[in-house]
């Protein structure tokens, strides 16, 4: 059981490029979140699925777009990454309402 | 809006001396309150959730209660191993996401 996945660990972009964060769980939870961490300010909600083919703004969006692919998998996209987008995200999936399992991060800078 | 405050930002202490964290919220309704730990380069690992005022949950050497308007994390004679950040989060009975504090910085030292 791997639990919560993602890809790349660490991201090196420069300004203007574009990338996708990939997500997988093997858990068999309905709904999947994508935040990103910043120093000071504690996690915050950029996209959540509750359930497969639904998709939902979180409190962050501007400048993602996000795709539930299948249950298992979420994908996050920067189509023209800032410097203001450099941080770390998680990605995590939970059933219904209830406690949120987490990945391990991407670390991204964008110069 | 909903809204998480953790308070002290950062805590240091010697291995041994309990004390408590603090996660002050406002939620129109609340669903669960959640706690986490986070060790550095990590995701978020969760240890409880508590649902209604009077609730208690332990876990060796924690314990969260929670009432109307905060929940504490109660630590007892902790050890160098429990140094991590601590986050709480809530989440509204009328949506699916959850509001997350910035987090308490534990430090305990031998």
């Amino acid at each position: 059981n791997a639990g919560v996945t993602q890809t790349p660990k660490f991201q090196v972009l420069k300004t203007g490029q574009s990338m996708t964060l990939q997500c997988a769980q093997d858990m068999n939870h309905n709904s999947m979140y994508w935040y990103r961490q910043d120093p000071g300010m504690g996690l915050r909600l950029i996209y959540y699925s509750a359930s497969e083919g639904t998709t939902d703004k979180g409190e962050v969006p501007n400048g993602y777009n996000v795709s539930r692919l299948n249950k298992r998998e979420f994908s996050l996209r920067l189509e023209s990454a800032a410097p203001s987008q450099t941080s770390v995200y998680f990605c995590a999936s939970s059933h219904i309402a209830r406690e949120q399992y987490f990945g391990p991060g991407t670390r991204l800078t964008v110069t | 809006e909903d809204q998480v405050t953790q308070s002290p930002e950062a805590l240091r202490l010697q291995e041994g001396e309990s004390s408590s964290l603090n996660c002050s919220y406002t939620v129109s309704g609340l669903r669960g309150l959640f706690w986490y730990r986070q060790d550095p380069g990590k995701g978020p690992e969760f240890l409880f959730t508590l649902y209604s005022a009077g609730e208690e949950k332990e876990k060796e050497r924690l314990k969260a209660t929670l009432t109307k308007k905060e929940s504490f994390l109660h630590i007892t004679a902790p050890k160098p191993e429990d140094s991590a950040t601590y986050l709480c989060a809530v989440q509204a009975t009328n949506n699916n996401d959850m509001r997350f504090g910035a987090g308490t910085r534990l430090t305990v030292k031998p």
